[in-house]
């Protein structure tokens, strides 16, 4: 059982490069959602998705775009890549939204040059 | 607006030593659930306990136990007779129930634990 599989693992982007981050569960979970952990930051909510086709921007939405095309799948996007994007990347998903624990990739670590 | 605080931010104990996190949430529901995750050095993140507002008993899970105490908003996380294996960052997250599909979990900053041989 792979759980949240997060593609890629390590990224360098030159600044104004595009990307995707890829995020993939087999859980059959509804609940969808990507994270930056920053130093000193914890995590801070990009956006999320409560079902397949849905999304909602989080606390720092600015700079990213996804796409909830399949239940199993949530990508995320980064159109114009800028040094301030340089994080580390964490995907989750959770069975019930906020009744139920989420359960996390093992991270995107992005360096934005 | 819901916020989670965990005003220390680094912790360095001897091995076999208590220590509490602390944890303290803002929210203006009466419904909602509270969550305590581990990041190991590996990186990734690991469940270890939720916490609804209802429910507010003391947890004990071998030498994990949590206490919630919702007069004074908290939710302290106490690991007892510590090892180097707990040495990780530990997080404090909220989950407000009645926010429609506004469904997000509000981490707090983290507590960088350290368990010295």
């Amino acid at each position: 059982n792979a759980g949240v599989t997060q593609t890629p693992k390590f990224r360098v982007l030159k600044t104004g490069q595009s990307m995707t981050l890829l995020c993939a569960q087999d859980m059959n979970h509804e609940y969808m959602y990507w994270y930056r952990q920053d130093p000193g930051m914890g995590l801070r909510l990009i956006h999320y998705s409560v079902g397949e086709g849905t999304t909602a921007k989080g606390e720092v939405p600015d700079g990213y775009n996804v796409s909830r095309l399949k239940k199993q799948n949530f990508l995320l996007g980064l159109e114009s890549a800028a040094p301030s994007q340089t994080s580390v990347y964490f995907c989750a998903s959770s069975l019930l939204g906020r009744y139920t624990e989420a359960f996390f990739g093992q991270g995107t670590r992005l360096t934005v040059v | 607006a819901q916020k989670v605080t965990q005003a220390q931010t680094e912790i360095s104990v001897v091995e076999k030593e208590d220590v509490t996190l602390d944890c303290v949430y803002e929210t203006r529901d009466t419904t909602y659930y509270l969550f305590w995750y581990k990041q190991p050095p590996s990186g990734e993140l690991v469940f270890l306990i939720r916490r609804n507002s209802f429910d507010e008993q003391n947890e004990i899970s071998g030498r994990y136990s949590w206490n919630f105490q919702k007069s004074t908003s908290s939710f302290n996380f106490t690991i007892t007779a510590s090892q180097v294996v707990d040495s990780a960052v530990y997080f404090c997250a909220l989950s407000e129930a009645n926010t429609g599909a506004n469904s997000k979990l509000t981490f707090g900053k983290g507590i960088t634990l350290s368990v010295r041989p």
